[in-house]
């Protein structure tokens, strides 16, 4: 069965610090990788996506980059994290054109 | 650009009642819908999806039918239960954005639905 983990559960971050956000996907090969975003009482935006290792396309620019280090893990990361970054971050997996299985997510909370 | 609107931003029933969630949406290619649910510090959850019209996706008593002359594709339950309790997120995947690569989902603003025992 596949299983996709994210970490942390759950950040407080100050304005200005950096951050970094992770999933990993056991039990499918080469799937393509997703990282989606949503405000507060928002809803889900899709920000990065990569279909092989070490490419990733940018979908929105909000200040942040995204990285796919190994085939089953994905980064999302920035030097410099601001307000507006607050929300909560869903990694995703799918195979091509099929359904998009999403993680638990991250809630980060900038201050 | 593609985009999916649900009318209800909050939804309020009591154990039994039936349940209509609106959604309907615009895109520029023949796109497959779904209906995601999300429950409190979870990711959204896949229902059931539809790609074709007329079709008709189903699943734990949730419906929808596909309906490309009226661009809807609207969420149905005869007799909802507290657990039912969620946020329920249309969305939709344009297959000409979709090219073998970059599976993107475009979603409404979501519903959250309170079910009362």
């Amino acid at each position: 069965a596949q299983t996709i983990h994210q970490w942390p559960v759950a950040e407080i971050k100050a304005v200005g610090s950096p951050l970094s956000l992770g999933c990993t996907i056991k039990g499918k090969s080469s799937p393509n990788l997703y990282w989606y975003w949503q405000a507060t009482g928002g809803t889900l935006q899709q920000l990065f996506y990569s279909i092989t290792v070490g490419q990733v396309e940018s979908v929105v620019q909000l200040n942040l980059s995204a990285s796919r280090p190994k085939d089953d893990q994905f980064i999302l990361s920035t030097e410099k994290l601001l307000l507006s970054h607050s929300g909560f971050y869903l990694c995703a997996w799918s195979l091509p054109r099929l359904e998009v299985f999403f993680g638990k997510g991250t809630r980060l909370t900038v201050v | 650009g593609d985009s999916v609107t649900q009318t209800e931003g909050q939804v309020a029933l009591s154990e039994e009642d039936f349940l209509t969630i609106h959604c309907n949406y615009s895109a520029s290619g023949y796109p497959t819908l779904f209906w995601y649910v999300q429950y409190p510090g979870e990711g959204p959850q896949l229902l059931f999806r539809a790609s074709r019209d007329k079709e008709k996706g189903s699943s734990r008593g949730f419906e929808a039918t596909y309906d490309k002359g009226t661009t809807s594709f609207h969420l149905r339950k005869a007799s909802v239960q507290e657990s039912d309790s969620a946020v329920y997120y249309c969305a939709l995947s344009d297959r000409r954005n979709s090219g073998g690569s970059n599976y993107k989902l475009t979603f409404g603003k979501g519903t959250l639905l309170t079910v009362t025992p």
